[in-house]
């Protein structure tokens, strides 16, 4: 069973910035967050990942609750492209497979 | 550099037959993983091999088999296909790290 919660759908306005929740409360302390996202008819693709301090790079940012508990993915400026379905995963071990949820699937209106 | 290949990009079988589908991870990365997205039922762990051995096995049974070849390319075998197998089957690739490099998948339909 996937150890992540995240919302079903959310909606953004393009050019607008997007604060993608997921829960996981019971995180341990080598698990990393992923987070991965798949546009229509594509494979999954990496957006970012971290293990306690926010992170960033130049497709997201990467907040990470103190306690762990919780992480937010951050698109400063949402665009039509950014349409996709969004997956938060813990992994525990390095190079594990991952254990997809139903992730958030992210509509970005014009 | 040349992302993830995965041949073919769609197949079509008769129920009970045999599928072989295959996958070729970036150059260097020595772990393969194999992904099941069946429609309405998200993305569900096959398999995962890397420098040629399985290191896990997800929930399906054992007329899902594969294996990893020298050159760290990958083959996965269902055997006595039922019409549930009818998914987008995905294969990614790794090095040692936490990044998984996905392909395009092959879309296999069991009629």
């Amino acid at each position: 069973d996937a150890k992540t919660t995240q919302p079903n759908s959310m909606e953004s306005n393009e050019e607008e910035p997007v604060h993608l929740p997921c829960n996981h409360s019971t995180i341990s302390g080598t698990d990393y967050i992923h987070w991965y996202r798949q546009l229509p008819s594509q494979g999954p693709e990496y957006v970012i990942h971290g293990l306690t301090s926010n992170v960033n790079n130049r497709m997201a940012s990467l907040a990470i609750a103190e306690d762990r508990k919780s992480s937010t993915l951050i698109l400063h400026r949402a665009t039509l492209r950014d349409a996709a379905v969004y997956y938060c995963i813990l992994q525990d071990n390095y190079g594990q497979n991952f254990v997809f949820g139903p992730g958030t699937r992210l509509s970005v209106l014009p | 550099e040349a992302g993830v290949t995965q041949s073919p990009t769609h197949l079509i079988k008769t129920r009970g037959q045999q599928a072989t589908l295959r996958c070729s991870p970036i150059s260097g990365h020595t772990s393969v993983y194999w992904y099941q997205q069946a429609l309405g039922l998200g993305l569900q762990f096959l398999l995962w091999y890397d420098e040629g051995e399985e290191r896990n096995r997800g929930n399906f049974p054992p007329r899902f088999s594969g294996r990893q070849f020298p050159n760290y390319s990958s083959e996965l075998n269902v055997n006595a296909l039922e019409l549930e197998d009818s998914a987008l089957y995905l294969c990614a690739s790794s090095f040692r790290g936490y990044e998984q490099y996905f392909g395009p998948g092959t879309r296999l339909t069991v009629t």
